[in-house]
């Protein structure tokens, strides 16, 4: 099983600065990772998909990098709903399994 | 609009049943494969199932393997989940996803509450 840490565990940012997260694989997923965002109570929304790219309707200050093991999720300029749950998620060998991340909450300093 | 409707979250005792329900809509439905993930209180979210398409592929999460099955109704546009010998660790919130092209997750459900307890 492939398993994904994520790192920090919750990052405390003012807004307008810049966050960034660190999502790390067991093993290398290529560039098969997905970003997510959850705010409290709802469903998570897809952010990033092939660790670049961004879904349909994300604004451009959301961006992702990295490759192989090592991925990066940057929020540029964070605004106040930006604040949530981040889950980075490997999807290289589905449909037989996918794996998440334990999850990085941002949150207002 | 994509729309995953969930349903059939209940309060259900360790061993017992339930059977959850996804409704499609506003998008070719028999055309994708989806998912259900779950979240238990306060935590992470983990991959409970898959099925493909035309339902020639089926997968399971370890945990969950030989209580759970997966279905499809095509022309109800519709996902199941039958959840049998339930265990307190199956409390959660439970999803179903579409699944795109190369394998994430692009539309979710906002999810049904399945709580097993005495």
């Amino acid at each position: 099983e492939i398993v994904m840490t994520q790192s920090p565990a919750t990052l405390s940012v003012s807004p307008g600065e810049r966050a960034t997260l660190s999502c790390r694989a067991s093993q290398s997923v290529s560039n098969n990772l997905a970003w997510y965002q959850q705010k409290p109570g709802q469903a998570p929304r897809l952010l990033i998909y092939g660790a670049s790219t961004r879904a349909t309707g994300i604004p451009a200050r959301f961006s992702g990098s990295g490759s192989g093991t090592e991925f990066t999720l940057t929020i540029s300029g964070l605004q106040s709903e930006d604040f949530a749950i981040y889950y980075c998620q490997q999807y290289n060998n589905w449909p037989l399994a996918w794996t998440f991340g334990q999850g990085t909450k941002v949150e207002i300093k | 609009e994509v729309q995953l409707v969930e349903s059939g979250g209940a309060l259900v005792k360790p061993g017992g049943s339930l059977r959850l329900s996804c409704a499609a809509s506003g998008f070719t439905f028999n055309i994708y494969t989806i998912s259900w993930v779950r979240q238990a209180p306060g935590k992470g979210l983990e991959w409970v199932s898959s099925i493909s398409s035309k339902s020639t592929s089926i997968n399971y999460a370890d945990s969950v393997k030989g209580r759970f099955t997966i279905s499809r109704d095509n022309a109800k546009n519709s996902l199941y989940l039958q959840m049998n010998s339930l265990r307190a660790e199956d409390t959660a919130v439970y999803y179903c996803a579409r699944v795109g092209s190369d394998g994430w997750n692009d539309y979710w459900g906002q999810g049904t509450l399945v709580t097993v307890s005495s």
